[in-house]
C-alpha cells in the first residue's frame, strides 16, 4: 500500500531535549516536505527536499533541521525543542519533484513540549 | 504567509444539502488544489484544477477557478455525515511551494 509513515504519532518531551520525528514514504517520490499545523494558522511549511541531499527552508524553519540521505526518508530534527514548537506535524511527499502534483500526507505527529 | 484564505471558516448543514466554500489567493498560480482533513488526521487530496481550467468535477465534488478574481470554490453536493471534515485549498505558484489556507470546518448533521 502506498503510504507515508511518521513516528512517533504522539510525543511529550521537555524543553531542550533533542528529538527526531521520522518520515518514510514507499512511493519513490523525489519531493518531501514537513509542515506544522496550528489552530488559526493552517499548515505552514518548515522544510522541503527536492531529492536526496537537496533540502531547503520553508516558511518557518527556525528551530528545525532536516536531512535527506535516502530517497525514502526525511527526518525532522528538533535540536533543542521549546514550548512554541508544540504543534501537529505532517510529513508529505509527491512526484515528480512536486511540480503540479498532489501531495500525500502522513498521519501526523502530535508534539507537546513542556 | 497564507496564500489561500477560505471562506467561511465554519459551515453547518443538514445531510443531503449542498456545501459551498470559497478560497481566495493573492498571487498568480500554476494550479489550485483542495484537500480534506478529518479531525487530527493527515490531509487527503480531493481535486486539482490548473490555471487554464475553469471547472472540474470529481464525483460529488465540483471545483471552479476564476483567475481574474483569484478565487476558487468547492461545492459538495448531496452531503453526507462522512463529509464532516476540514477542507483546505492550496495554491502552487512558480516553483514547488504549495501554500495552504486556514481551512473551512464543515459539519454535516444527520
Amino acid at each position: 500500500e502506498a503510504q507515508v509513515t511518521q513516528n512517533p504519532r504522539y510525543l511529550i518531551t521537555v524543553t531542550g531535549k533533542k528529538l527526531t520525528v521520522t518520515c518514510s514514504q514507499n512511493m519513490n517520490h523525489e519531493y518531501m516536505s514537513w509542515y506544522r499545523q496550528d489552530p488559526g494558522l493552517g499548515l505552514r511549511q518548515i522544510y522541503y527536499s527536492m531529492n536526496v541531499e537537496v533540502t531547503d527552508k520553508g516558511d518557518v524553519p527556525e528551530g528545525y533541521k532536516v536531512s535527506r540521505k535516502e530517497k525514502r526518508n526525511f527526518p525532522l530534527i528538533l535540536e533543542s525543542p521549546s514550548p512554541n514548537q508544540t504543534s501537529l506535524y505532517f510529513c508529505a511527499s509527491s512526484s515528480p519533484s512536486g511540480r503540479g502534483e498532489t501531495q500525500y500526507f502522513g498521519p501526523g505527529t502530535r508534539l507537546l513540549v513542556l | 504567509s497564507q496564500q489561500g484564505e477560505e471562506d467561511p471558516q465554519a459551515l453547518s448543514i443538514q445531510e443531503g444539502e449542498n456545501a459551498t466554500m470559497n478560497c481566495s489567493y493573492k498571487t498568480s498560480i500554476n494550479n489550485l488544489q483542495w484537500y480534506r482533513q478529518n479531525s487530527g488526521r493527515g490531509l487527503v487530496h480531493l481535486i486539482l484544477i490548473r490555471s487554464n481550467e475553469r471547472e472540474k468535477h470529481s464525483g460529488r465534488l465540483r471545483v471552479t477557478l476564476d483567475t481574474s478574481k483569484k478565487s476558487s470554490s468547492l461545492l459538495i453536493t448531496a452531503s453526507r455525515a462522512a463529509d464532516t471534515a476540514s477542507y483546505f485549498c492550496a495554491t502552487r505558484a512558480a516553483g514547488n511551494k504549495l501554500t495552504f489556507g486556514g481551512g473551512t470546518r464543515v459539519l454535516v448533521k444527520p
